[in-house]
């Protein structure tokens, strides 16, 4: 399954709202009814770790300004108000069918 | 508390042969499923392999089909990638994931196939 993002990469002001679409090229609905995608957090010179499973489930200890939304072949990721430690590259991911990412959204500090 | 901790990277010549273990700890290993993700220098992550958690079914990527093998020791608590015939294409550091959603990763162990 082909993971689109866009943009490739966006500089926010601190403080300030950041979106980032993810589409896919199926339907990521299951019929246990569960969204198979997933997004994640990959800070400069780290591991990539999850923030949102199941399209809109907040992982353990993700701040809630991260929200995630969609269903189908269209989501989003919000972060309602950015901060320094969020500038890092994000990827989608689906587990509908094995894996596979998006090729990821740079985010950077205005 | 949750631990991935990857090992076995290094250089390698094209053609030659790598393995990497995955230790983990603070959790029951048989109830989870295993991934292996890997990353080539300032490009995107991949994933390449994952392993039920009762070892009943493997999958890989088009990418390392045949040459890859994923495996998992119980009594070790560890995950296995035996990699085989290596190109330089396959130059990238390798992460173990845990579970179905990758919930925890390692931290990663650099591979570098060059002549």
């Amino acid at each position: 399954i082909v993971m689109t993002q866009t943009p490739f990469s966006l500089s926010v002001t601190p403080g300030q709202p950041a979106s980032i679409s993810c589409k896919s090229g199926r339907s990521l609905l299951h019929s246990d009814g569960k969204t198979y995608l997933y997004w994640y957090l990959q800070r400069p010179g780290q591991s990539p770790h999850l923030l949102i499973y199941e399209g809109s489930s907040r992982f353990s200890g993700v701040p809630d300004r991260f929200s995630g939304s969609g269903s189908g072949t269209d989501f989003t990721l919000k972060i309602s108000r950015v901060e320094a430690e969020d500038v890092g590259v994000y990827y989608c991911m689906q587990a509908l069918d094995v894996y596979s990412f998006g090729q990821g959204t740079r985010l950077e500090m205005k | 508390q949750v631990q991935l901790v990857e090992s076995g990277g290094g250089l390698v010549h094209p053609g030659g042969s790598l393995r990497l273990t995955c230790e983990v700890s603070g959790f029951t290993f048989s109830h989870f499923y295993m991934s292996w993700i890997r990353q080539a220098s300032g490009k995107g992550l991949e994933w390449i392999a994952y392993i039920s958690s009762n070892d009943d079914a493997k999958y890989y990527s088009e990418s390392v089909e045949g040459r890859f093998t994923i495996s998992r020791d119980y009594g070790r608590n560890s995950l296995y990638l035996q990699m085989n015939n290596l190109g330089v294409e396959d130059t990238a550091v390798y992460y173990c994931a845990r579970g179905v959603g990758l919930g925890h990763w390692g931290q990663g162990t650099l591979v570098t196939v060059s002549s």
